[in-house]
């Protein structure tokens, strides 16, 4: 177990519909990453927040991917008017100062119909 | 922008055979970090092993060494006396360190091995 939860695990959706993902690291986790995984390959970082504040997000796909962690713990994930396109798993990971590693969570599989 | 490039897209060894995955990379940082994740069939990502730049002598973490060329950009991984437990996608993964900006860039993954282990 690496700390990290993510919901829901999986979501069906009709395209243009709107769809959150919620990603709760253990309270020493202050870094928090959100990653998107398509078949076959490799994790693709999208967005970074160190405690609440969001550093980087220029890696969010398109401007209905928005990210938010407004009190520093959990963090929620949401995609406004999906597109079959975002069908992936979506990833979210956590890390703390003075520490390079990542632990992810389980990730979030999203189904657009 | 940095790449990391893993050119075997599935490798298959028996039970307690040593078995090497590759991986090369590509930045113009010098201060960096390289990670080899393990992510088992509908299972959680987890750090297998990692090595810092400035290091040195390669990282080992029991029946995981790595093999760190930094002049030539190569990070592999051996797996020794393997199990059936360790079968599952490997990914070969880069971070800029802290000092550098780093960190905030997340990781940059290859495309990943699948190994499988036979009993």
């Amino acid at each position: 177990d690496t700390g990290v939860s993510q919901n829901p695990r999986h979501k069906i959706t009709k395209r243009g519909q709107n769809v959150t993902f919620r990603c709760d690291p253990i309270s020493e986790h202050n870094r928090l990453y959100w990653y998107r995984q398509t078949l076959g390959q490799g994790p693709e970082f999208l967005t970074y927040f160190q405690n609440e504040a969001q550093l980087e997000k220029s890696r969010l796909l398109s401007d209905r991917f928005s990210a938010e962690r407004p009190k520093g713990s959990f963090s929620t994930l949401e995609i406004q008017r999906t597109e079959q396109g975002d069908s992936a798993m979506y990833l979210c990971a956590a890390g703390r100062d003075s520490y390079n590693e990542q632990f992810f969570g389980p990730g979030t599989r999203l189904t657009v119909l | 922008a940095q790449t990391v490039t893993q050119s075997q897209p599935e490798m298959s060894v028996q039970e307690a055979e040593t078995v090497t995955l590759s991986c090369t990379y590509d930045t113009s940082e010098n201060n960096y970090y390289l990670f080899w994740y393990k992510q088992p069939p509908s299972r959680q990502m987890i750090l297998v092993i990692r090595q810092e730049a400035y290091k040195q002598q390669n990282a080992t973490e029991n029946r995981f060494s790595v093999n760190f060329q930094k002049a030539a950009k190569s990070f592999s991984l051996k797996i020794s006396d393997s199990q059936l437990g360790d079968t599952a996608m490997y990914f070969c993964a880069f971070m800029r360190s802290w000092g550098s900006g780093g960190g905030a860039d997340g990781l940059t993954f290859g495309k990943g091995t699948h190994l499988i282990i036979q009993p």
